[in-house]
């Protein structure tokens, strides 16, 4: 049974500072990855998908790592900001279905 | 990127009625969508795969005969909390892929529906 872990599960920093969050997944035999944005009481927005043929994607600030033989991503979030505070998940799809981690609770403090 | 609409957003009810929450696909067809819930400060639980034209599949330990799920169309999958009760509380979120990626495609999520049941 895939059980997808994140670390930490709350993080406070102050503005400006780079981070980096982490997912790790029991069953290597996963078709791709994909990191969620939630804002408190919304849905999710998608911020990166990384395919199982993959080892990293980047968009603006952000870049999501794979390595899929130890079970681990990370969610590197460069110079971050106020508005980047959100809980963030990962999730390791197989087939059609998706598991969650946990999710990491993230505050930037201006 | 892709959208998903989920309706309604929010919803109260009394005790023993039913509830039911749409969610579409609106510019692409899906006929896989997926519900999950969301208990405060826990992650997504998949509660079902819903497929266009068949029986939805349920995961272990959900009521299929309490959580209706019917999925008419190639961008429409309903969800009904039949007898709804309190413990029934939560958020429910849909989401769903361009069949057209396949397997691997991006999961577009809805906004969410919060339930409240008193």
């Amino acid at each position: 049974k895939q059980e997808v872990t994140q670390i930490p599960a709350a993080l406070s920093v102050p503005e400006g500072e780079n981070l980096v969050l982490n997912c790790s997944f029991t069953d290597s035999a996963i078709y791709n990855l994909q990191w969620f944005r939630q804002d408190p009481g919304k849905g999710l927005t998608s911020l990166l998908l990384i395919q199982s043929s993959q080892r990293e994607q980047t968009s603006g600030r952000l870049n999501a790592s794979l390595d899929k033989s130890s079970g681990r991503s990370t969610l590197y979030i460069a110079a971050s900001q106020p508005g980047d505070s959100a809980t963030y998940l990962c999730a390791v799809g197989r087939g059609y279905k998706y598991i969650f981690g946990t999710g990491t609770r993230l505050k930037v403090l201006a | 990127g892709a959208v998903v609409s989920q309706h309604p957003s929010w919803v109260i009810c009394k005790s023993g009625t039913s509830v039911k929450i749409e969610c579409r696909s609106l510019d692409f067809q899906a006929t896989t969508m997926f519900w999950y819930r969301q208990f405060p400060k826990q992650s997504l639980m998949l509660m079902a795969t819903s497929n266009e034209g068949s029986k939805a599949t349920y995961e272990q330990g959900v009521e299929k005969d309490k959580f209706l799920i019917n999925h008419a169309s190639l961008t429409l999958s309903t969800l009904t909390v039949t007898s709804a009760h309190p413990e029934d509380s939560s958020f429910y979120i849909c989401s769903a892929r361009d069949q057209a990626s396949g397997a691997t495609g991006e999961l577009f999520f809805g906004e969410g529906s919060r339930l409240t049941v008193l």
